[in-house]
């Protein structure tokens, strides 16, 4: 079955750039909607935003202005950057899929295993 | 932006105890409104989609209900392995929300 997994720099300093990728194996990129969703260490999660494999994008409004996601279908890999970090910042990042985005549609049937990024000088 | 609320935020409850979780929004969403399992160090897992309908491969002893405001995940005798956090989220619009979550943890 699809698996999804997130890479990138553990560590970030304030003012920086958060940079994850997600790759997707045993199924494939196109024709679904990939999210970032975040998850603070007080349990808390929030969605970020998503990409269609058509490279669409929705995004939180919250975070709109400092989110810019992309897609490469050649190497089945999705990316979040997330500039002019601070420490409010340092959560949990998974990557997941869901089928559509439809009012009514969204759920999201796989994830990442998440990746913590830590804000910090 | 919808605004979810689950209650209560803890639930201790045994073995064979049957439990309800309650979520509730600050509009109406329809039945937009999915419930998703968390345990430590993993990622949250579907259990239930469009309020009532069970993900594949979810056992049939998780249950969900609601429209409009009000929704309800229950769990008719709880498991051993369903001691974890449980998260409502709502796909009526952007931005997509959760609650603040339940943990169902050991009396």
């Amino acid at each position: 079955q699809v698996q999804l997994q997130e890479s990138g720099p553990g560590l970030v300093k304030p003012s920086e750039t958060l940079s994850l990728t997600c790759t997707v194996s045993s199924g494939s990129i196109s024709d679904y909607y990939w999210s970032w969703i975040r998850q603070f260490a007080g349990k808390g999660l929030e969605w970020i935003g998503r990409i269609h494999s058509s490279g669409s994008t929705n995004f939180n409004p919250s975070l709109k202005s400092r989110v810019t996601m992309s897609i490469d279908t050649s190497k089945n890999q999705f990316s979040l950057k997330l500039s002019s970090v601070t420490a409010a910042d340092t959560a949990t990042y998974f990557c997941a899929r869901s089928l559509s985005s439809a009012a009514g549609e969204v759920q999201w049937d796989f994830w990442g295993q998440g990746a913590l990024v830590t804000v910090s000088s | 932006d919808v605004q979810m609320t689950q209650s209560p935020s803890s639930l201790p409850a045994s073995v064979g105890d049957r439990v309800t979780i309650i979520c509730r929004a600050n509009q109406s969403i329809r039945n937009y409104l999915n419930w998703y399992q968390q345990k430590p160090g993993k990622a949250p897992k579907l259990l239930i989609y469009a309020a009532s309908s069970l993900q594949n491969g979810v056992p049939s002893r998780f249950s969900g209900g609601g429209f409009g405001i009000d929704f309800t995940l229950t769990i008719s005798s709880l498991q051993p392995e369903d001691f974890a956090t449980y998260f409502c989220q709502h796909s009526y619009s952007i931005p997509l929300t959760f609650g603040g979550g339940t943990k169902v943890e050991i009396k």
